[in-house]
């Protein structure tokens, strides 16, 4: 059972390069979500989608860009990469929205140093 | 909007030993879920635990049992008969009827043998 997966697992980039964080699953959940992770502060939301073609902001979006054009993928791009970036990102995915027994399933998360 | 609170950032126990982490929540709807996830140094988030806002008995999950306190907004973890293998970071999340979950800060816990 694969999950959700996620590639790369570490990257170091430079200030202002671009790169594409990917994310795919094969659980066929609707659900998928992007988080960032620093140190101490727990996660914090970035984008999300509910379904194919659909996606929004969440607490932290500024800098990324996400598309969802299957169910199975989320991509991330980080354009213009600033240290700030330099994070933990891990992404979800979940059977159903709202209220729902159902938890998340994460990735192994991708270690990502902006220099 | 909702918030969960985690007060300990750090906990120790003993290897044999239990212990609760604790979990406080804000959330003006009526109906909602709580989660437990665990996070060990390799970096992964592994689900725990699941109480629901209405659920009449507190969930229980082998050596995980939730202390739900539904009056007074908690929701805290105890882990029974510690391992060394249970030192790792623990998340506290709950979900209303929206599509975005909320997180807690995380405690740290570290068992010692």
């Amino acid at each position: 059972n694969a999950g959700v997966t996620q590639t790369p697992k570490f990257r170091i980039l430079k200030i202002g390069q671009s790169m594409t964080l990917q994310c795919t699953q094969d659980m066929n959940h609707n659900y998928m979500y992007w988080y960032r992770q620093d140190p101490g502060m727990g996660l914090k939301l970035i984008y999300y989608s509910v379904g194919a073609g659909i996606t929004d902001k969440g607490e932290v979006p500024n800098g990324y860009n996400v598309s969802r054009s299957t169910t199975e993928d989320f991509p991330l791009r980080l354009e213009l990469a600033a240290p700030s970036q330099t994070s933990v990102y891990f992404c979800a995915s979940s059977l159903t929205g709202g209220l729902s027994n159902q938890p998340q399933h994460f990735g192994d998360g991708t270690r990502l140093s902006i220099l | 909007a909702q918030k969960i609170t985690q007060t300990q950032p750090g906990m120790f126990v003993q290897e044999k030993e239990a212990v609760t982490l604790d979990c406080t929540y804000d959330t003006s709807d009526q109906s909602y879920g709580l989660f437990w996830y665990k996070q060990p140094s390799s970096g992964e988030m592994i689900f725990l635990i699941y109480q629901g806002s209405y659920d009449e008995q507190n969930a229980t999950e082998g050596r995980y049992s939730l202390n739900f306190q539904k009056a007074r907004k908690s929701a805290n973890l105890v882990i029974s008969a510690s391992q060394l293998g249970d030192s790792a970071m623990y998340f506290c999340a709950m979900k209303g009827p929206g599509y975005i979950p909320t997180f807690g800060r995380g405690t740290s816990l570290i068992v010692h043998p």
